[in-house]
């Protein structure tokens, strides 16, 4: 079965600590890795896209990254605004975004 | 650009009425998707449109339907309500294969 699985489920971080996300997913065709922002009552903010396996993205302090099974969103000296759920997906055969459950990171002051 | 709009923001219904949610895309987009976010689980594809024709279903039953218009805007009807049902409903916008940008969504709650 298709499946994209994050890690950790929950991530606390001091202000400034660096750290990375991951996404692994289970079907070898690669047809778009996505990464989304979700803040609590909100809908997903769309942030990267990724292609081909050594792509990488930057936006801010954030920096997405794909191997051929993985992904991995490196946040470097966050701050307390990148407190939210980190969604990744990936498009299947069957033309839908399939998205994981999301890591909710939390950055203290 | 405006972006994806939903309404109503929130929405009460009672068990085993029926409930219609609607959802304006960004202008030029002409794929809509609709997905269920229920508490503490992740996002479950419901249903895509593009140009006016149902093109994928997700694993819901029959009575979760709805449509796409002439204008591209779409609406979820979902039939018999259960309280299962209650979650936040969340429709996304897509050109071609650009990424899905999304609303903010619809909090629904079955009582």
């Amino acid at each position: 079965e298709d499946q994209v699985t994050q890690s950790p489920e929950a991530l606390r971080l001091q202000e400034g600590e660096s750290s990375s996300l991951n996404c692994s997913y289970t079907v070898s065709g690669l047809r778009g890795l996505f990464w989304y922002r979700q803040d609590p009552g909100k809908g997903p903010e769309f942030l990267f896209t990724l292609y081909s396996a050594g792509e990488e993205k930057e936006k801010e302090r954030l920096k997405a990254t794909l191997t051929k099974k993985e992904s991995f969103l490196h946040i470097t000296a966050p701050k307390p605004e990148d407190s939210a759920t980190y969604l990744c997906a990936h498009f299947f055969g069957n033309e839908k975004l399939t998205f994981g459950t999301g890591t909710r990171l939390t950055i203290i002051p | 650009e405006a972006g994806v709009t939903q309404s109503p923001t929130h929405l009460i219904k009672t068990r085993g009425q029926q409930a219609t949610l609607r959802c304006s895309p960004i202008s030029g987009h002409t794929s809509v998707y609709w997905y269920q976010q229920a508490l503490g689980l992740g996002l479950q594809f419901l249903l895509w449109y593009d140009e006016g024709e149902e093109r994928n279903r997700g694993n819901f039953p029959p009575r979760f339907s709805g449509r796409q218009f002439p204008n591209y805007s779409s609406e979820l009807n979902v039939n018999a309500l259960e309280l299962e049902d209650s979650a936040l409903y969340l429709c996304a916008s897509s050109l071609d294969n650009s990424p899905l940008h999304f609303g903010n969504g619809t909090r629904l709650t079955v009582t």
